[in-house]
């Protein structure tokens, strides 16, 4: 079946850390993989995704390559800032006998400290 | 267009009210989703509508009743909810693996 399986939160780190965030995931087929952000009260946003093995998604510093060898969407940025502070979803589009469906990992909640 | 609203933003309802929450999408996506989302939680998939029909109905009780009069709308009829109802609800639209989400309705059943 398909799954995905996220890192656990919570994750505190000062401003200009080094961000990482492990996604791995089960799938039947080529599923599509993506990663959404949800910061305090609002909906998911999509924050990037990757249609195929080696791609790699990119948006707002944020990237994620598509490793089927793997089985991973590791989410990575450079320099974090304040405003990063939000809870982050890896999360994959796969084939059922229903048709596509999407799967959520549990979230990380992300806090970025001055 | 890209974008899915929902309406109200915000909705507080007595447990005998009845009320409805509406998703309107003009992208034509040609399916449509409702998710049900708790705090720091993962959003909990509700029913999914294809091409207006509904397709899934992920055992959500029957006091939550979904309508798609057309192929841009899908509402939520709510009715003798419970407390344990008060949630995040999310509508999604989709046309070919990637969903957009509307910004929610946040619900309080008091």
């Amino acid at each position: 079946g398909n799954s995905v399986t996220q890192m656990e939160g919570p994750v505190t780190l000062s401003e200009e850390a080094f961000l990482t965030i492990n996604c791995t995931y089960t799938a039947t087929g080529y599923p599509s993989l993506f990663w959404y952000v949800q910061y305090p009260g609002e909906g998911l946003q999509l924050l990037l995704k990757a249609t195929k093995a080696d791609d790699k998604g990119s948006n707002k510093g944020f990237e994620a390559t598509y490793r089927k060898e793997t089985t991973s969407f590791h989410l990575e940025k450079g320099s974090v800032q304040v405003s990063d502070s939000a809870v982050y979803f890896c999360a994959l589009s796969g084939r059922t006998n229903t048709g596509n469906q999407f799967y959520f990992g549990t979230g990380t909640s992300l806090t970025v400290i001055p | 267009d890209t974008e899915v609203t929902q309406t109200p933003k915000h909705l507080v309802m007595g447990m005998t009210n009845k009320k409805s929450l509406k998703c309107e999408q003009h992208m034509g996506h040609r399916a449509m989703y409702w998710y049900k989302q708790k705090a720091k939680k993962p959003p909990e998939l509700m029913f999914v509508y294809s091409y207006e029909k509904l397709s899934i109905n992920e055992s959500v009780p029957s006091r939550f009743s979904p309508e798609c009069p057309n192929s841009s709308l899908l509402n939520l009829h709510l009715h003798a909810l419970q407390p344990e109802d008060s949630a995040l609800y999310l509508c999604a639209s989709s046309l070919s693996g990637g969903y957009t989400f509307g910004s929610g309705t946040r619900l309080t059943v008091v």
